[in-house]
């Protein structure tokens, strides 16, 4: 079973639209991380954010904001106000102890100027 | 700060010809490394991760070996290429830090085997 489900393969918005990238993940451990990468056409992976199992708080970093809902085993990311240079791939990644990543198979991002 | 680089960056090799890829980390030691593949279509491989010098371990089967010379230097190798070798090949490392910490990615090499 995938661990790491992204059900988004492609999306395309105009540009200054709001979007939502949906990560659901698959644990059993109470101790994991999850994470956020961008993969720009360079090819690249950029991190982007880590979160721990215990920290549920959601996150706002300028126009990116990310909620974790332990209750749907989600980690959902949000990019505010969608500008061009936000096209590119994007991964969500588990990581439970050993020090292993379960990557997404990505969510392909357009932003139409 | 810590860097990491991989090169060539990009590779053109015929079936059946040797691989040697690199990837050494800066400003860091003792680092978890990793070797990721990517073919066409995203989907992110992990092929080799490495604790330490001269310990690998392969989590996929496949005509690709790793090897740590130096504790921030990974290698990937081949002795003949197939077709199917083709793809984006990342090079990542951590902090080894208990549990698990976050994986910083270089830049990648693009490898057509014709």
């Amino acid at each position: 079973a995938q661990k790491v489900t992204q059900a988004q393969t492609e999306i395309s918005v105009v540009e200054k639209e709001d979007v939502t990238l949906d990560c659901v993940y698959e644990t059993r451990d109470t101790t994991y991380y999850l994470f956020w990468y961008k993969q720009p056409p360079s090819g690249e992976l950029v991190f982007l954010i880590r979160r721990n199992s215990f920290d549920e708080q959601n996150e706002i970093s300028g126009r990116y904001s990310w909620n974790f809902q332990k209750s749907t085993s989600s980690f959902n990311f949000t990019i505010t106000a969608s500008q061009v240079v936000d096209s590119a791939v994007y991964f969500c990644a588990l990581s439970e102890a050993g020090n292993q990543f379960y990557f997404g198979t990505g969510t392909s991002l357009t932003v139409i100027p | 700060s810590q860097t990491i680089h991989q090169w060539p960056a990009t590779l053109v090799q015929p079936v059946g010809s040797p691989l040697s890829l690199e990837c050494t980390v800066e400003g860091t030691s003792n680092p978890n490394l990793y070797w990721y593949r990517q073919a066409a279509g995203r989907g992110l491989q992990l092929l080799f991760y490495s604790v330490g010098i001269g310990q690998i371990s392969s989590e996929v089967p496949q005509n690709l070996s790793a090897s740590r010379p130096q504790d921030r230097q990974f290698i990937l190798s081949s002795k003949k290429l197939l077709l199917s070798d083709s793809g984006f090949y990342l090079c990542a490392w951590s902090v080894i830090a208990g549990l698990t910490d976050t994986q910083y990615f270089g830049p990648g090499t693009r490898l057509t085997v014709l």
